[in-house]
């Protein structure tokens, strides 16, 4: 069975880093690119972040661009998030997702922008 | 980049069909068949019932259909049931290697 723990969620006040992890079982994690996605309170959902199954491909969302970094340890089996110059409006569930093997497109490499399984979510909250 | 163009709402009676819009520009939707759409009950997390434009993974229901055409990716829930009462966002690939959602689309099954 896959699963997606993910952990970390704090508050933190603005201007501070928060850390966030996803342990994940049940499937070859080095198989599938990894993302975060985010959903602030009363709000949709937005994608925050991808990295390849090798880690060697990493895109971002605008609004953290320079700010998150996303990577992961295949030895570990773990995603994380790292979050700096965090802001109020970075508050939300962080949920970490997994797409399935494989690329959309093999000749361009292109990832699968799509999540078969999620985690149960993380909450942040900055305080201003 | 802007977020995707969906109604905030619709609505209809068990049995009926119903369809939510998502529209894009050529950089996302309508360069690409990488659309996918979840379905978000409150205090769960979202599941995945179309992606790429029309594919269903295994266990999602018949009732759920996908298309696209142009720049607008559309959801049509036929049959419906009141399991279906929840939100529905779209997301689309799009040409800077990001992703993009839309705003959700509460249905209401009356």
């Amino acid at each position: 069975e896959v699963q997606l723990l993910d952990s970390g969620g704090d508050l933190v006040q603005s201007g501070g880093s928060l850390r966030l992890s996803c342990v994940v079982s049940g499937f070859i994690f080095d198989s599938c690119a990894m993302s975060w996605v985010r959903q602030s309170p009363g709000k949709g959902l937005e994608w925050v972040s991808i990295i390849s199954g090798g880690g060697g491909y990493t895109y971002y969302g605008d609004s953290v661009k320079g700010r998150f970094t996303i990577s992961r340890d295949n030895s570990r089996n773990t995603l994380y998030l790292q979050m700096n110059n965090l802001r109020a409006e970075d508050t939300a569930m962080y949920y970490c997702a997994k797409s399935p093997t494989g690329y959309s497109d093999a000749r361009k490499k292109t990832l699968k922008y799509y999540f078969d399984s999620w985690g149960q979510g993380t909450l942040v909250t900055v305080s201003s | 980049q802007s977020a995707l163009t969906q109604p905030a709402s619709v609505s209809g009676s068990p049995g009926q069909s119903i369809t939510i819009s998502c529209t894009g520009t050529i950089s996302d939707i309508g360069g690409y068949n990488y659309v996918s759409w979840y379905q978000h009950h409150p205090a769960k997390v979202p599941k995945l019932i179309i992606y790429e434009v029309n594919n269903r993974p295994s266990g999602v229901s018949h009732r759920f259909s996908g298309s696209k055409s142009g720049n607008t990716a559309s959801l049509t829930i036929s049959g419906l049931q009141a399991e279906d009462d929840a939100h529905y966002y779209c997301s689309s690939y799009t040409s800077r290697n990001t992703l993009l959602f839309g705003g959700g689309t509460k249905v209401t099954v009356l």
